[in-house]
């Protein structure tokens, strides 16, 4: 059983407007959440992360939030650009510890 | 650039070849990682090095055979492969520390088992 899940495979949003990706999670020792993003031909890079003690990180025009008692992760990117369009994967786990745990991902694409 | 160097990108190869997928990081982790990714499903990890140890081997066939000779360079021996082994295969290092893992990936081998 998928222990992180992404239950939006893809989404579709017009640029300037909010992208909302959303991950779910199982196991409620997870303390350490982060979202990857990937290009075509390209490996997955960091984008940007939060850990369990706060319920929001802003860096720029991405923010995370974290809901613990849903177990739940979002992504928000506001104002959507073109050049965000690619696949953003949620991962998780402990902190100081291996492995990270990873969701199917979510393929956004950004409409000029 | 993300300090994590993967060749070959691409790979085509027969069930019966024998092939090695190199990696190389030169950021001094003290980690490495191979992870493999199907379509539509999550990135799977397959083997964690650290400090050139092998502490994780998640249930992955014998036909796949890691080697780490020192924290910076990871390989991984394919032989007889079965065509359902064709995928993305990353190779990721990172440091671990107080705020848990961050992990930098290469970009990755396309391998094809015909």
């Amino acid at each position: 059983d998928q222990q992180v899940k992404q239950n939006s495979p893809s989404l579709s949003v017009q640029e300037g407007r909010i992208s909302i990706l959303n991950c779910d999670y199982t196991n409620s020792m997870f303390d350490y959440f982060l979202w990857y993003k990937k290009y075509p031909a390209e490996g997955p890079t960091f984008l940007i992360s939060i850990s369990s003690i706060k319920d929001k990180n802003e860096d720029g025009r991405f923010t995370v939030f974290l809901n613990k008692s849903a177990k739940h992760l979002s992504l928000h990117i506001v104002p959507s650009q073109p050049g965000d369009s690619a696949v953003y994967f949620c991962a998780v786990g402990f902190s100081g510890n291996t492995p990270l745990v990873f969701g199917k991902g979510t393929r956004l694409s950004v409409i000029a | 650039e993300t300090g994590v160097t993967q060749t070959p990108r691409h790979l085509v190869m027969g069930m019966t070849n024998k092939k090695s997928l190199k990696c190389e990081q030169h950021l001094g982790h003290n980690a490495m990682y191979w992870y493999k990714q199907s379509a539509k499903k999550p990135l799977e990890l397959m083997f964690v090095y650290n400090f050139k140890e092998q502490t994780e081997n998640n249930s992955v066939p014998s036909r796949f055979s890691p080697e780490c000779p020192n924290s910076s360079h990871l390989f991984l021996h394919l032989h007889t492969l079965q065509p359902e082994d064709s995928a993305l295969y990353l190779c990721a290092s990172s440091q671990a520390g107080p705020n848990g893992e961050k992990l930098f990936f290469g970009s990755g081998t396309q391998l094809s088992v015909l």
